[in-house]
């Protein structure tokens, strides 16, 4: 199965910040990767999907970038409404699709 | 607008069984496969199964092959999981997601499973 391993597993940032975290495929997985969000007792929410795409509806201050086996996820001016954890998901090839242990962005 | 809306999660005993559903709404159900996605308390997010839209194509994480069955009834846009031989390690927010080519496109808002005794 292809693992996927997020650093870091937390981080503290401040409104307005900008914030990068990876996403790295223990073998290539192409730009099959996605990134969703998190908040408290919600379901996750696609944010980028194919490594770079942004989501409809998803604020432009969200990029994605990466292929083969290194992937990153930048939030550029960080809000209020960001803090949440981030998870990184492969959709390369057939199942098990795996997720990443995930981000969790906390407020300083 | 679409919608997706779990049912059916609860207590149940280890070895026990469970069905659980997901209802969906705001799409043409049958175009779509349909995935179940799980978490287990405080943990992480865990694929459980995928069903392609015409049921024809069914996948399941090694965790619970041979003990869950997914499965649809396109005429009532209803997605299920038959869940046997229930383990404590089986505790979670079982969420049923759209499959928008192997990307989760839309969620829903998840069924908590416990299993103790």
């Amino acid at each position: 199965d292809i693992q996927l391993t997020q650093s870091p597993s937390s981080l503290s940032a401040s409104v307005g910040d900008r914030v990068t975290f990876t996403c790295r495929a223990s073998q290539s997985i192409s730009s099959y990767l996605n990134w969703y969000q998190q908040k408290p007792g919600k379901a996750p929410k696609l944010l980028i999907y194919t490594a770079s795409s942004l989501q409809s509806g998803v604020p432009s201050r969200f990029s994605g970038s990466g292929s083969g086996t290194d992937f990153t996820l930048t939030i550029s001016s960080l809000q209020p409404e960001d803090f949440a954890t981030y998870y990184c998901q492969q959709s390369y090839n057939t199942p098990p699709w795996t997720f990443g242990q995930g981000t969790k962005v906390e407020i300083k | 607008e679409v919608q997706l809306v779990e049912s059916g999660g609860g207590l149940v005993q280890p070895g026990g069984s469970l069905i659980i559903s997901c209802d969906a709404s705001g799409f043409i159900f049958s175009s779509y496969a349909m995935n179940w996605v799980r978490q287990a308390p405080g943990k992480g997010l865990e694929w459980v199964s995928y069903i392609s839209g015409s049921s024809s194509t069914k996948y399941y994480a090694d965790s619970v092959k041979g003990r869950f069955t997914i499965s649809r009834d396109n005429a009532k846009n209803s997605l299920f999981l038959q869940m046997n031989s229930l383990r404590d390690e089986d505790t979670a927010v079982y969420y049923c997601a759209r499959d928008t080519l192997t990307l989760f496109d839309y969620w829903g808002q998840g069924t908590l499973v416990t299993v103790s005794s």
